[in-house]
Formats: C-alpha cells, sequence, structure tokens
C-alpha cells in the first residue's frame, strides 16, 4: 500500500538551531514530491516540488532533498515565523493517479 | 492574480442534512482538487476535476461527489451527513492535472470549515 510518512511529528527549536525534517514514502510509481508549509487556519502553501533522486531546491533559509525513498526539508538558522507545520506529499501513478500527503512536522521556533 | 476562493468559510450541519462547497480556482488554472483534513487523518484526497471532467479519485463513499463548470469553477457535494464528516475542506487548483508529470503545483484555498452536529 503507498505510505507517506514523516518525522518528527512535532519538532521545537530555538532560533537560529538549523535541523531537519524527513518525508519517507512507500509508493509505486512516484512521480513527484512536494513541500508545503500550512499556518492554523489556512491551506497549505507551495513550497518546493522534486523530481528526481539527487534533486536539491532552496528557498531562504528552506532547503529541500530527495533520494529514492526520502526527503528532507533543511532549515538553516529559523526565526519565529517559520513556526507551521510542513507537509510533504507525493504524486503517485497507479490505478488512479493522485497525491498523497504526509501527516506534516508541526514546528515551534522559539525566541 | 486572485488566489483559490472557497465558499462558505464555515458551515454549521446536522446529520443527514446534504451540504454543497464552492471553489474558484487561480485565473487559467483548469485543475481543481478537493481534500478532507482532520486531526487524526491528515490530509486525504477525495478527486480531482479537469476540464469539466473528474479524472481521479481517492477512496471516499459515494455520498461525496463533485463536479466542474466550463470556467473551472467547482462543487463538491455530500449528502446524508455524518458526524464523521466534520473537517476542514480544502481545494487547490492547478495549471494542469495535478496528479500529471511537469509543473502542476498545487495553489490551496483557505478551506471551508465543517460541523455536523
Amino acid at each position: 500500500e503507498d505510505q507517506v510518512t514523516q518525522s518528527p511529528e512535532a519538532l521545537r527549536l530555538q532560533e537560529g538551531e538549523s535541523s531537519s525534517l524527513n518525508c519517507s514514502y512507500t509508493v509505486s510509481g512516484l512521480r513527484g514530491l512536494f513541500w508545503y508549509r500550512q499556518d492554523p487556519g489556512k491551506g497549505p502553501e507551495f513550497l518546493f516540488t522534486l523530481y528526481s533522486a539527487g534533486e536539491e531546491k532552496e528557498k531562504e533559509r528552506l532547503k529541500a532533498t530527495l533520494t529514492k525513498k526520502e526527503s528532507f526539508l533543511h532549515i538553516t538558522a529559523p526565526k519565529p515565523e517559520d513556526s507551521a507545520t510542513y507537509l510533504c506529499a507525493v504524486q503517485v501513478k497507479t490505478s488512479y493517479d493522485k497525491v498523497i500527503f504526509g501527516p506534516g512536522t508541526s514546528l515551534s521556533v522559539i525566541p | 492574480k486572485a488566489g483559490v476562493t472557497q465558499t462558505p468559510r464555515y458551515l454549521i450541519k446536522t446529520r443527514g442534512q446534504q451540504v454543497t462547497l464552492s471553489c474558484s480556482p487561480i485565473s487559467g488554472h483548469r485543475s481543481v482538487s478537493w481534500y478532507q483534513q482532520t486531526p487524526g487523518q491528515g490530509l486525504q484526497f477525495l478527486f480531482e476535476y479537469f476540464s469539466e471532467t473528474q479524472r481521479n479519485k481517492g477512496n471516499f463513499p459515494g455520498r461525496f461527489s463533485g463536479r466542474q463548470f466550463s470556467n473551472s469553477r467547482s462543487e463538491m457535494n455530500v449528502s446524508t451527513l455524518e458526524l464523521g464528516d466534520s473537517a476542514l475542506y480544502l481545494c487547490a487548483s492547478s495549471l494542469g492535472l495535478a496528479t500529471s508529470p511537469g509543473h502542476n503545483e498545487q495553489f490551496f484555498g483557505p478551506g471551508t470549515r465543517l460541523t455536523v452536529l
């Protein structure tokens, strides 16, 4: 069964303390992997798309990488405004094409 | 450029009733996908519409249905509401099919919060 997991479930960082979030997937026919950020009470906001192992994308303090079985979202010197839930999603080719979201990592950055 | 809009933002219904939610995609986007988000299950894919046709669907009962109009606006209907249908319903739009390869990133609306009593 196609599955996407994320770890840790929750992460608390001091401002400036760099860390990484993990997204692991067990799917057949992976077409792409997406990262989103979701603030409370809002819809997810698109961050990155990754298509092939070895690919990397960067945006401000965020850097996403992809291997054959997982993706990492590295956060360098985070600020309080980076606090949010980070979701990854995979685009899968099966009998029905679909997008599967992981459960998310809730990040809190403390000043 | 205006983002994805959803109406209404909040709804309260009772068991057995039906509800219709509306989504207007970003101008030029032809695909609309619907998701259900709950604390326990996370974001779950309901279905995707492109050019007025349902192209993909998730594992939800037939009580959940949708349609798309010629202007790409979409509606989702839930009939015979159950308590477990209480959730945030999100729609997302993309240029092409969100499930197809290519730069078809999805842009989400703010959601409709449905409460079933």
